[in-house]
């Protein structure tokens, strides 16, 4: 089956950076993704990684290794509208090639302090 | 582009009534999913459509549950004999999968339909 397993919350100052990690188990592994989602908002696309490295877009970062499967989410200068809970999200196997449906982690909740 | 549209927001039924919600995707975007999340925990797939076909179901989703989309534009999901589980946000999402579109991993979500069953 597929598992994600990624911290239930983390507070961090603001200025500050964070890290949110995140491991997977799953077969025929194809990426993972970064989503952002506010108290009562819409989960909201941050990042994708299929290959492994770093990915940077302004203030956030995301990294993958395939091999430990293993990706975290980075996120810098933090700011008061980053707290939010944000979710790891795979394409596997189960998800199919063609298929774009993602599977979810629990999401990791930041508070973020002044 | 105005975005990913759920209605109605907020439905409040009672047990075994039947609830009905629409989405509306993105207007270029060929696919649909339906998702449900409950407090602290991820969205968890439902169902997807590419156009008008619904190509995959979860095994999360009973007979009670069923979802549409005739026209490849719109969807429906309804839910027969509401039971008190199924209290939860049902989110939309959509995506474009042609070529260079978008991310292979981004899904544009609604705001979702928060159903809660008394």
């Amino acid at each position: 089956g597929q598992s994600l397993e990624q911290p239930s919350e983390v507070t961090a100052v603001e200025g500050a950076i964070v890290q949110i990690n995140c491991t997977y188990q799953t077969s025929g592994f194809y990426g993972l993704s970064w989503y952002q989602q506010h108290d009562g908002g819409a989960p909201t696309f941050l990042s994708y990684n299929a290959l492994d490295g770093l990915e940077e877009t302004g203030r956030f970062s995301s990294f993958l290794s395939r091999s430990d499967s293993y990706g975290y989410l980075l996120l810098q200068e933090l700011q008061m509208k980053d707290s939010a809970s944000y979710f790891c999200a795979v394409r596997d196997e189960y998800s199919g090639a063609g298929s774009y449906q993602l599977t979810f982690g629990k999401g990791t909740k930041l508070s973020v302090i002044p | 582009d105005t975005g990913v549209s759920q209605n109605p927001r907020h439905k409040i039924t009672k047990r075994g009534q039947n609830v009905t919600f629409r989405c509306d995707p993105i207007s270029e975007h060929n696919r649909l999913y339906w998702y449900r999340q409950t407090l602290g925990q991820g969205p968890e797939f439902l169902t997807y459509f590419q156009n008008e076909a619904q190509l995959e179901k979860s095994r999360l989703l009973s007979d009670r549950f069923s979802a549409e989309r005739p026209k490849g534009s719109f969807s429906t999901l309804e839910i027969q004999r509401t039971e008190q589980g199924d209290s939860a946000m049902y989110l939309c999402a959509s995506s474009d999968s042609r070529a260079g579109a978008s991310h292979a991993g981004e899904l544009f979500f609604g705001e979702g339909s928060r159903l809660t069953v008394l």
